[in-house]
């Protein structure tokens, strides 16, 4: 079973183009985000959601709009795409707060999606 | 504010022979550190988690790293390196809600 699973995989568009990245976690976790790893691999958080309400929102254009319909998904929707947006978005998924020895608020990470804008 | 250094962009072993990625963080409070690895195209995975339990903490493929105050530091280390290690690899410490990353440190490991 995929803990936290992203689609799509690969994704190629054209300048302008709207498009949008899914996420589901299936980990019962309340907390997901969303983070861009760019060409140099540097990972950077952009937003992050708990059970539905939006608790983190770094400096991100506006173009950028992520929308959690329930605890267990976060999209990532992408209007006016440009060619600075090319880089692997990364979902993820935790408990807000430490909920045991067993659990301590790491990141559960999908595979990402790399997104190419030509 | 939280922070981690990651002193290395770059480390090259051969196999068989000892890992040290250096890490050093900044945290006004006892901090949550971890180190991620992700292989080529690739997401990323949890090697080892310090959360102010024991300062050496050992985690998955042989790694361990060692959480030491005074120096602000949580070097991860193998005693000796695989072909399969050839990764990059994450230093990290939780800042509030979400983790905050380091650069990263390529291992390359050659036969």
């Amino acid at each position: 079973d995929t803990a936290v699973s992203q689609t799509p995989k690969y994704l190629v568009t054209q300048m302008g183009n709207d498009k949008s990245i899914k996420c589901e976690q299936n980990l019962g976790h309340d907390t997901m985000y969303w983070y861009k790893q760019d060409s140099k691999k540097f990972l950077k958080i952009m937003f992050s959601y708990n059970n539905k309400e939006l608790i983190i929102n770094e400096t991100v254009p506006n173009r950028f709009s992520p929308k959690s319909p329930d605890k267990a998904h976060l999209n990532l929707h992408i209007n006016s795409l440009e060619l600075g947006d090319s880089a692997v978005y990364f979902c993820a998924s935790s408990y807000l707060l430490p909920v045991g020895p067993a659990n301590t608020g790491e990141l559960f990470f999908g595979e990402g999606s790399r997104l190419t804008v030509l | 504010a939280q922070s981690v250094t990651q002193l290395d962009s770059h480390v090259s072993v051969s196999e068989g022979t000892p890992v040290l990625l250096r890490c050093n963080y900044s945290s006004s409070y006892s901090p949550s550190l971890f180190w991620y690895v992700q292989h080529p195209n690739k997401g990323l995975q949890l090697l080892l988690k310090y959360t102010s339990a024991a300062t050496l903490v050992k985690g998955i493929n042989g790694f361990e790293a060692e959480f030491k105050k005074s120096e602000t530091s949580f070097h991860l280390t193998k005693p000796s390196a695989h072909m399969s290690d050839a990764a990059e690899y994450f230093c990290v410490v939780k800042g509030g809600t979400a983790l905050i990353f380091g650069k990263g440190t390529t291992l390359s490991v050659s036969s």
